[in-house]
């Protein structure tokens, strides 16, 4: 059981907006930024999304990414085939003196 | 071009001990904090540890505390994770990752991470 509590699936289809949620409390999500991460089949995690909103260079901008109190959120607009992979959000956790990730989304482009 | 390399992977009993390496290049080493997440066959990642730049702070997930340890050489530009009494909820794919930020070591924004080396604890 993850300490942050992401839906275990999504699915949209081309052109649709999908978002993502993730749960947590006052120990990770209520008192650190989120960040979210992309991961491809066979492929190392990538970085999409940092302190709660940011992106990094080279992530389009149909990727976003907003927080509210103990809960966070990506959302993805425009949605393409290619964006059919796993995807985590994750945390720093004050109570545990540790990062704390998300259980991961399969998102499916149908 | 930032690069991060692991080694050290393989097949080892239960209770036995494997150190993984991570060589990093294309950054100032000693600048930014590292850490190693794993991923179990079929499932979502698990951070395992963080280590600062200086190499002063270390914290360990709980289900490794006290019988990993990570460690870095600033001089060699590489990152270490002892492990010892290895038990087969370890197997995984062990990946070393750069944190995003100058300086701290508290928020995972990981923009680098290496290929992964795979660890299989199994009789």
């Amino acid at each position: 059981q993850s300490v942050l509590t992401q839906p275990p699936s999504a699915s949209g289809t081309p052109g649709q907006r999908v978002t993502i949620s993730c749960s947590g409390s006052r120990s990770n999500i209520g008192s650190n930024y989120v960040d979210w991460y992309q991961q491809l089949p066979g492929t190392a995690p990538k970085l999409l999304i940092y302190s709660n909103n940011q992106r990094p260079s080279g992530v389009p901008d149909r990727f976003s990414g907003s927080k509210s109190g103990t809960s966070a959120s990506l959302a993805i607009s425009g949605l393409q085939s290619e964006d059919e992979a796993d995807y985590y959000c994750a945390a720093w956790d004050d109570s545990l003196n540790g990062v704390v990730f998300g259980g991961g989304t399969k998102l499916t482009v149908l | 071009e930032v690069q991060l390399v692991e080694s050290g992977g393989g097949l080892v009993q239960p209770g036995g001990s494997l150190r993984l390496s991570c060589a990093a290049s294309g950054f100032t080493f000693g600048s930014y904090a590292m850490s190693w997440v794993r991923q179990a066959p079929g499932k979502g990642l698990e951070w395992v540890s963080v280590i600062r730049g200086s190499g002063d702070i270390t914290y360990y997930a709980d289900s490794v505390k006290g019988r990993f340890t990570i460690s870095r050489d600033n001089s060699k530009n590489t990152l270490f994770l002892q492990m010892n009494s290895l038990r087969a909820e370890d197997t995984a794919v062990y990946y070393c990752a750069k944190r995003r930020g100058f300086n701290g070591y508290d928020q995972p924004d990981f923009d680098y991470w290496g290929q992964g080396t795979l660890v299989t604890v199994s009789t």
